[in-house]
Formats: C-alpha cells, structure tokens, sequence
C-alpha cells in the first residue's frame, strides 16, 4: 500500500515567518501534487512536479520534488494570514495507467496577523 | 467551464436509510473520481471512472457502496443502509486524462453526509 506522510499535521505561526511542510513516502511516484483546501470547499491544485529534483516557484511558495521521487516540500515565505488552510501533497503512482491520486493527512496552517 | 458541481450540499439522514449523491464534471473531462474525506484528513480515494468504464474500486468501498457513471458524464454515488461511519465529506473531482500523464484533479465542494 502506498501512503504519504505529511509533517508537521498542525502549524501556528505569526504573519511573517517561513514555513515548511513535508510529504515523505517509502514509495516512488510518478508525479507530486500540491493542494490547498479551505473550509467547506474541495481542494484547489498548487502545482504539479513530476521530475526527480524539479523545484517550482509560485509567488511565496516553493515546491521540491525528491531526487528519487519519494518526497516532496512545500516552503512559505513570509507567510501571511491569507495563506492559512489545509495543505495537501497527492502522489500518481502509475504513469501508465493515469489513475487515482493518493492524498496525504494534510497540514493545516494558520497564520496569525 | 462552470466547475465541477456536486449535489446536494448537505444531507443528513438516519442510520440504515439509503442515500445518493450526484456530481456534474467538467463537461470535457474524461475521467472522475469519488473520494472520501474526514475532519483534518487528507481525502481517501473510493473510485474512478473513465468516460463510462469503472476502472478502479478501494478496498474501502464496501457493498453498500455503488457508483454509476452511465453515459460518460454526471456520475451517482449510492449508500444503501447507511452507519454513523459513513457519516463524511463526499468529494468529486474530474479531469482531462491523456493516456498516462497525470492532469490535475477539478474538485467539487463536496457533499457533507451526517448519520444520525
């Protein structure tokens, strides 16, 4: 069975601070994906890496993909309370097949004003 | 695209009563997904379908769970005599699958089930 574990699962921090969240696996993946869900609402896709070592940039948010495919990060810079929801790492585990994503547990962030 | 819709928003209902929830994708979306999603939890993947065919079941969906998607398009999720464990957010996502490269997952807002 393949999992990804998030850490931390909880994340309180002032206006300001960096941050960083990790998805690890004992698994290779395919692709990593990055979402963002706020309450009562689905989930809203951040990124997609898909090659072993490939750093993303969007804004104030940077995204790694692992070397051997098997983790990824997600690093917040000077974080504000806008960014605050449930950060969700989701791996493609067969290329060929194109199927079902896996989730992680979800970080929830909150960044105080 | 007026994104993926999911319906109803709410539903509560008493144990052992059936219930059916119905999601619109994307209309040139290929592929959808149900998934299962508890408070604080990542959501767990239950089922995929391409156009019509159901390709992939978890282990987590027991009989009392069935998806249809007859025409390649909205889909029905059914839970027939439902536990207070079934009680979760239902969430749909749909995308434009291109043989084996992974296209990002449109979700839904979900369909919050309650078992009383």
């Amino acid at each position: 069975t393949q999992l990804l574990e998030q850490s931390p699962q909880f994340l309180s921090i002032q206006e300001g601070e960096n941050l960083t969240v990790y998805c690890n696996s004992s698994s290779v993946f395919s692709s990593l994906q990055w979402y963002r869900q706020e309450p009562g609402e689905g989930p809203v896709l951040l990124v997609t890496v898909v090659t072993g070592g490939e750093v993303k940039k969007l804004k104030r948010l940077t995204f790694q993909f692992g070397d051997a495919r098997k983790d990824s990060s997600l690093h917040i810079t000077a974080a504000q309370p806008g960014d605050t929801g449930l950060y969700l790492c989701a791996g493609g585990a067969n290329y060929n097949q194109g199927g079902k994503l896996i989730f992680g547990q979800g970080t929830e962030l909150s960044v105080k004003p | 695209d007026t994104g993926v819709s999911q319906d109803p928003r709410h539903k509560i209902t008493k144990r052992g009563q059936n219930v059916t929830f119905r999601c619109d994708p994307i209309s040139e979306h290929n592929r959808l997904y149900w998934y299962r999603q508890t408070l604080g939890q990542g959501p767990e993947f239950l089922t995929y379908f391409q156009n019509e065919a159901q390709l992939e079941k978890s282990r987590l969906l027991s009989d009392r769970f069935s998806a249809e998607r007859p025409k390649g398009s909205f889909s029905t999720l059914e839970i027939q005599r439902t536990e207070q464990g079934d009680s979760a957010m239902y969430l749909c996502a749909s995308s434009l699958g291109l043989g084996g490269v992974y296209s990002p997952l449109h979700f839904g807002n979900g369909t919050r089930l309650t078992v009383t």
